[in-house]
């Protein structure tokens, strides 16, 4: 079945240093998703990416989908402490009549003051 | 998030007990979604609903069943809980190709 897989699992950065996570998928998606969790909260979508290739910015994070599209990441510049969080990401799967994301573990980002 | 809401929020339940989750939407979405979420486990899905009275099983959905009689709710029963369910449990929502709304989650102990 269809796997998504997210590298490092953890990551400990100084405030200030930039921040990749990196997100695979033993097939082609659709589109890919990125969600965020802070500690004790529930995963927040932050962004859906759908062309091969595609790159979109939200503010210091910035967000790829590869040609092939099966493979994203994450890059978030200049990390603050509110960046603290565990992100996600997620390719759907469809079956006739049904739609599901498969999630990666994720990566949970810890931010040093 | 405005649209979703999980009850209860917390519960403590004794070992072989039913135990019932409620997950209650108010944006008409087709799918809905159970999910746990373990340690070194991220999100696993339990089971999903793309339909009234249309429901599936997901990856870990032994010793859990569901229910859906109405496009606004969304209930996940354990049967006879096990302290293995202990977890933080989380509904979602979605429309096709869409992101997940995530409810706020209810954590479930077994004791």
């Amino acid at each position: 079945g269809q796997q998504v897989m997210q590298i490092p699992q953890y990551q400990h950065v100084q405030e200030g240093e930039d921040f990749t996570t990196y997100c695979n998928s033993s097939t082609t998606l659709s589109n890919i998703q990125w969600y965020k969790q802070r500690p004790g909260g529930h995963p927040v979508f932050l962004i859906q990416l759908v062309k091969s290739g595609e790159v979109k910015k939200q503010k210091r994070l910035t967000f790829q989908f590869g040609e092939a599209k099966k493979n994203s990441s994450l890059h978030i510049t200049a990390t603050q402490t509110t960046d603290v969080g565990t992100y996600f990401c997620a390719g759907p799967l469809i079956r006739a009549g049904s739609y599901q994301l498969t999630f990666g573990k994720g990566t949970k980002l810890s931010v040093i003051p | 998030d405005a649209g979703i809401t999980q009850s209860p929020r917390h519960k403590v339940t004794e070992t072989g007990t039913p135990v019932t989750l409620r997950c209650h939407q108010t944006e008409n979405h087709r799918y809905m979604y159970w999910y746990r979420q373990d340690p070194g486990h991220g999100l696993r899905l339990i089971h999903y609903s793309y339909g009234v009275k249309d429901t599936d099983k997901g990856e870990v959905s032994d010793g859990y069943s569901v229910s859906r009689s109405k496009t606004e709710d969304f209930l996940l029963t354990l049967e006879s809980a096990t302290s293995s369910q202990t977890s933080v449990y989380f509904c979602a929502i979605s429309e096709i190709l869409g992101g997940y709304t995530f409810g706020s989650g209810t954590r479930l102990t077994v004791v």
